[in-house]
């Protein structure tokens, strides 16, 4: 069974440029997350996704982040303008169901300079 | 506020030593899920509680969920070097939403 595919898995960019992440979970799971590890934290939850819509982006900074999952498979997590802070490694997570077991994938690792 | 804590941050042992990572919330928790994280890598389930006083066993690996379900443990018997990493408990706070709540991680390093 193929794992979650994250891409790129390393990105470098200036603050305020713009910046992308693409997510295709386990097929088969309805249920996708995007989380935020910040370095020596645990992951914290940025949005969920239940098919293709929403179930919780309480703490997606909406002014900057947004977050879409066209017809309920892969998914890309955007962030524009980026600032310093935003350096983290992001990681998508999806689930056969809502709130069982997450499989994540490797994570993107941003550095904003 | 932090609503999912874990102790201690840090713990080094000696490769044969047990050790215990401790998962503390101030409200009841409705699940809770252990991940592992190896260093660079990706968190890894490892089991999830939901039932009060529950206790799971994975090989040298022991969960539990407290009685009132404020509090959870991993326990690894005989450590070994494969053990290192970060782990995580994951936990859905009542009246904090629907999604689970992550620690901030007990990172373990193991001494050959």
């Amino acid at each position: 069974e193929a794992g979650v595919a994250q891409s790129p898995r390393y990105k470098i960019i200036e603050k305020r440029q713009s910046v992308a992440f693409w997510c295709n979970p386990i097929s088969g799971h309805a249920t996708l997350y995007w989380y935020q590890q910040i370095l020596g934290q645990g992951p914290k939850l940025l949005i969920q996704f239940q098919n293709n819509g929403v179930v919780d982006d309480s703490q997606l900074p909406k002014d900057r982040f947004s977050a879409e999952r066209l017809k309920g498979v892969d998914s890309t997590l955007k962030i524009q303008p980026a600032k310093l802070e935003d350096s983290a490694v992001y990681l998508c997570a999806s689930s056969p169901n809502f709130n069982t077991e997450a499989f994540f994938g490797q994570g993107t690792r941003l550095t904003v300079v | 506020g932090q609503q999912v804590m874990q102790i201690p941050q840090y713990q080094h042992v000696q490769e044969g030593e047990d050790f215990t990572t401790y998962c503390n919330s101030s409200t009841t928790l409705s699940n809770i899920q252990w991940y592992k994280q190896r260093p660079g890598g990706h968190p890894v389930f490892l089991i999830q509680l939901v039932k009060s006083g529950e206790v799971k066993k994975q090989k040298r690996l022991t969960f539990q969920f407290g009685e009132a379900k404020k509090n959870s443990s991993l326990h690894i018997t005989a450590t070994q070097t494969t053990d290192v990493g970060t782990y995580f408990c994951a936990g859905i706070p009542r009246n904090y939403g629907q999604n689970f709540v992550f620690g901030p991680g007990t990172r373990l390093s193991v001494l050959p």
